[in-house]
């Protein structure tokens, strides 16, 4: 089982930055189980990106997935005031990453 | 309209079990691999137990594996995850989760349902 690390812990930006979020495995795994999800307080996830780089249905395209192997990357540009939440990365069916927060600077 | 409602939670004492349950509705229910996923207070997401489309195979986080079982009733559209020998550290928001149709994903979410164990 591979452990996923996501950095920074806590990312804060104004609106209408971008955000880079990182995510890294401890084993090379393949593309396709790689799934961002954004969590606001007191709502359940949400799928962002599957596939390391497919938006979800009715997802914006200022998020972006990509990356391969063992480092994956979200980027969301021109934050929205609504983008402000904790963002996790998952090796599907397995372990997620431990979160990056994006809060308003 | 895709919908998962967990229930069952609720405070239990350390040794004790639980029943939780996740009726669906809005898709086939049959097609569909099924998911529990755990939050305990403030931390973050923890993957607990999968369940096949066809029943036949489950899968267990280490964190769990041997006292917790998923099983689910396509009759019903619903999952179930049997939990056992609960302890403080179980103490979490509990969330079902489905199968995304294009990729390997958790498309759809429950809003979870609350399991306290404390005595």
């Amino acid at each position: 089982e591979s452990v996923l690390t996501q950095s920074p812990g806590t990312l804060s930006l104004s609106p209408g930055e971008s955000a880079t979020l990182s995510c890294r495995s401890s084993a090379s795994l393949s593309n396709i189980y790689i799934a961002w999800y954004q969590q606001k307080p007191g709502q359940a996830p949400r799928l962002l990106i599957y596939g390391a780089s497919n938006r979800a249905a009715g997802i914006p395209d200022r998020f972006t997935g990509s990356g391969s192997g063992t480092d994956f990357t979200l980027t969301i540009s021109r934050l929205d005031p609504e983008d402000f939440a904790v963002y996790y990365c998952q090796q599907y069916g397995d372990s997620f990453g431990p979160g990056t927060t994006v809060e308003i600077k | 309209e895709v919908q998962l409602v967990e229930s069952g939670g609720g405070l239990v004492q350390p040794g004790g079990s639980l029943r939780l349950s996740c009726a669906t509705s809005g898709f086939t229910f049959n097609r569909y691999w099924m998911i529990w996923v755990r939050q305990a207070p403030g931390k973050g997401l923890e993957w607990v137990a999968k369940i096949n489309q066809y029943g036949s195979e489950g899968y267990y986080a280490e964190s769990m594996k041997g006292r917790v079982t998923i099983s689910r009733d396509d009759s019903k559209n619903s999952v179930f995850l049997q939990m056992n020998s609960l302890r403080g550290e179980d103490t979490a928001l509990y969330y079902c989760a489905r199968d995304a149709d294009s990729g390997h994903a958790l498309s759809h979410w429950g809003r979870g349902t609350l399991v306290t164990v404390s005595s």
